[in-house]
């Protein structure tokens, strides 16, 4: 099925370890979005790429990074976790110029817990 | 700052019940979207909105876009438990901005 594909969907980290999350989209979309959903504050975007090649901040994006690796693909990295990171996250993907007219596609998330 | 709010934060009814969930803003947007949320799951989207004074029906929803396209609202006529989850709402200020959603209204409808 077409879609938005997030691996892992479940992990856990010790604080101060890292990795990765990684997104996958196949509708051939132009833009990908990286959010993170925590109880009482909604959904909150931490980066996101308008087109391959570009990547900008959002509302909360300290403490992440991102890469665009090509159009299909666009991960999230957490280079030193903290209890704070502790969420939901959710990559999505849409299509420049009609994100508001056509909406996002989102994945399944990852839920990840920092101890 | 919270530049949609929704209203209710929760809402707990009966099978059948009609219900209204509101979405409100001090800025205008170009267009605005529902989405339904299921535990586990990311969003889905319902409708988007983009005229103001807009209406749009997808079954025993109702979609309305308000005329100064700051607010929206969404009707449930005759609510059946598998309308249950969470609602968020979203705008976009311009074709090419990036959403701002709500905090979302949960929705339980008990058989």
């Amino acid at each position: 099925n077409a879609g938005v594909t997030q691996t892992p969907k479940f992990q856990v980290l010790k604080t101060g370890q890292s990795m990765t999350l990684q997104c996958a989209q196949d509708m051939n979309h132009n833009s990908m979005y990286w959010y993170r959903q925590d109880p009482g504050m909604g959904l909150r975007l931490i980066y996101y790429s308008a087109s391959e090649g570009t990547t900008d901040k959002g509302e909360v994006p300290n403490g992440y990074n991102v890469s665009r690796l090509n159009k299909r693909e666009f991960s999230l990295r957490l280079e030193s976790a903290a209890p704070s990171q502790t969420s939901v996250y959710f990559c999505a993907s849409s299509e420049p110029r009609s994100g508001g007219r056509y909406g996002y596609t989102f994945g399944s998330g990852t839920r990840l817990t920092v101890v | 700052t919270q530049l949609l709010e929704q209203s209710p934060q929760f809402l707990s009814i009966q099978e059948g019940e009609n219900l209204t969930v509101y979405c409100n803003s001090s800025s205008v947007f170009s267009s605005l979207q529902w989405y339904r949320q299921e535990p586990g799951e990311g969003p889905v989207l319902l409708v988007t909105v983009v005229t103001g004074g807009e209406v749009k029906k997808l079954k025993r929803l109702t979609f309305q876009f308000g005329d100064a396209r700051k607010d929206s609202s969404l009707h449930i006529t005759a609510a059946q438990p598998g309308d249950t989850g969470l609602y968020l709402c979203a705008g976009a200020h311009s074709g090419y901005s990036t959403l701002t959603f709500g905090k979302g209204t949960m929705l339980l409808v008990s058989p």
